[in-house]
């Protein structure tokens, strides 16, 4: 099945900074989704993004299906921001989770 | 207006009991699924049904049998529950396999 990696594992940013969280993925997808999970444990759906760029607010993310990556952008990021990110690869109808960013903004 | 929606939220049982997680979506989709997430936050699919119909199976134990009475509703069940069962579970739907997907809140399980 499709691999997927996310990087980096953890990030810890001040409050009002810019970061990127990257996702690679071993095949080719029928869609690739970034998902948000807060503190309360609840999955959001944030991109579905099999190709091309999107934008929501201070979030976008941007996937390069021939190079096998997508990355996540967040701006100006909020104590509201923290969780956990993953990235999900769809293929066959089947899919294959990353292992998740763990964001902390601190104040 | 919940559009996916599982019960119980928490589940705290005895080894080797059987229990069940509903779930029901409001949002017309075709394609409902099982996920689990272990203590490390790990999500795992374990099923996809279409329409009713079961179309991803991936190497759950046969202890785990989900079912679909109508599009709006994937329940699973679990027999003879072990100490490794202890996970959340999530309900997702999506309008088909390729379309973004919808979590329900998750489904906490303590096996004691």
């Amino acid at each position: 099945g499709i691999q997927v990696e996310q990087s980096p594992p953890d990030l810890i940013l001040q409050e009002g900074a810019n970061s990127t969280l990257r996702c690679n993925f071993s095949d080719s997808v029928n869609n690739l989704q970034w998902f948000h999970q807060n503190p309360w444990g609840q999955l959001i759906n944030l991109f579905y993004i099999p190709s091309g760029t999107k934008q929501n607010g201070r979030l976008s993310a941007t996937t390069v299906a021939t190079e096998r990556y997508s990355l996540l952008y967040i701006s100006s990021s909020q104590t509201t921001d923290s969780g956990v990110y993953f990235c999900a690869a769809f293929n066959a109808g089947k899919s294959t989770f990353g292992d998740g960013t763990t964001l902390t903004v601190k104040p | 207006d919940t559009a996916v929606s599982q019960t119980p939220k928490y589940l705290v049982t005895q080894m080797g009991n059987d229990k069940s997680i509903k779930c029901e979506q409001n949002l017309g989709h075709d394609t409902m699924y099982w996920y689990k997430q272990d203590s490390k936050k790990f999500l795992k699919i374990m099923f996809s049904y279409n329409n009713k119909e079961l179309i991803i199976n991936e190497t759950v134990p046969n202890r785990f049998s989900p079912k679909s009475p109508d599009k709006a509703h994937l329940n699973l069940h679990i027999n003879s529950l072990e100490l490794g069962d202890s996970a959340v579970y999530f309900c997702a739907s999506s309008q088909d396999v390729t379309q973004p997907q919808h979590f329900g809140d998750g489904t906490r399980l303590s096996i004691l």
